[in-house]
């Protein structure tokens, strides 16, 4: 099955500089990579997403960046504010076949300090 | 629009105790997705359902069944409760395969 890795899994920044969080996949079937914030005590909500026939895919301050020959995406985020600060989980997904499943990254706990 | 509602949102179990936890979407989605959240383990698939009536196994299905008898309601059981699954549970719903996951609010559940 795919596997996930995640990095950092803490991370912290001044406010208006900028936050890059790294993820590997494993299995090179995977054509879904999507990232997900999630505020503390709150639900994961999607704030972007790349599938495998564009390199790199930008809204506002955010932007995905995915490499397939070497199996890794990355998000970026510009000029971090404060309400930035929260949990990223990146996922891929081979949404080709049977398989149904997306698989997670362990998170990273951005803090964005004043 | 509701989206995706779980109920309930906290529940204390002693080991061996059985609870239902029912998770509801307004979306008309068909693909429906129980998961588990724990301390720097990110988010973990327990079952999904691909449509209703159909159910399968996610990641850590042990411990855990689920119904899907209706396309709204996607139902996760405890039959006998252990500490390890102490945990925060999240049903999501998505209208495709690779589509946007809906997550409910979550649902804390302490077993002592």
């Amino acid at each position: 099955g795919e596997n996930v890795e995640q990095h950092p899994s803490t991370l912290s920044v001044q406010e208006g500089d900028s936050a890059v969080i790294k993820c590997t996949y494993s299995d090179s079937a995977s054509n879904y990579f999507p990232w997900y914030k999630q505020e503390l005590g709150k639900r994961p909500q999607l704030i972007i997403d790349i599938r495998s026939n564009v390199g790199e895919k930008k809204d506002q301050r955010i932007a995905v960046t995915l490499n397939k020959t070497a199996k890794h995406f990355s998000l970026h985020i510009t000029e971090t504010q404060p309400e930035d600060s929260a949990v990223y989980f990146c996922a891929a997904m081979d949404s080709g076949g049977s398989n149904y499943k997306l698989t997670f990254g362990k998170g990273t706990l951005l803090t964005v300090n004043p | 629009n509701a989206g995706v509602t779980q109920t309930p949102k906290f529940r204390v179990l002693k080991t061996g105790q059985s609870m239902t936890l029912l998770c509801a979407q307004d979306m008309n989605h068909e693909y429906m997705y129980w998961y588990r959240q724990d301390p720097g383990m990110g988010l973990r698939l327990i079952h999904y359902s691909v449509g209703e009536g159909t159910t399968a196994k996610g990641e850590v299905p042990d411990g855990y069944n689920v119904s899907r008898l209706k396309k709204q309601n996607f139902l996760l059981g405890l039959e006998s409760a252990a500490p390890s699954q102490t945990s925060v549970y999240f049903c999501a719903s998505s209208y495709k395969r690779n589509g946007e996951l809906f997550f409910g609010e979550g649902s804390r559940l302490t077993v002592l």
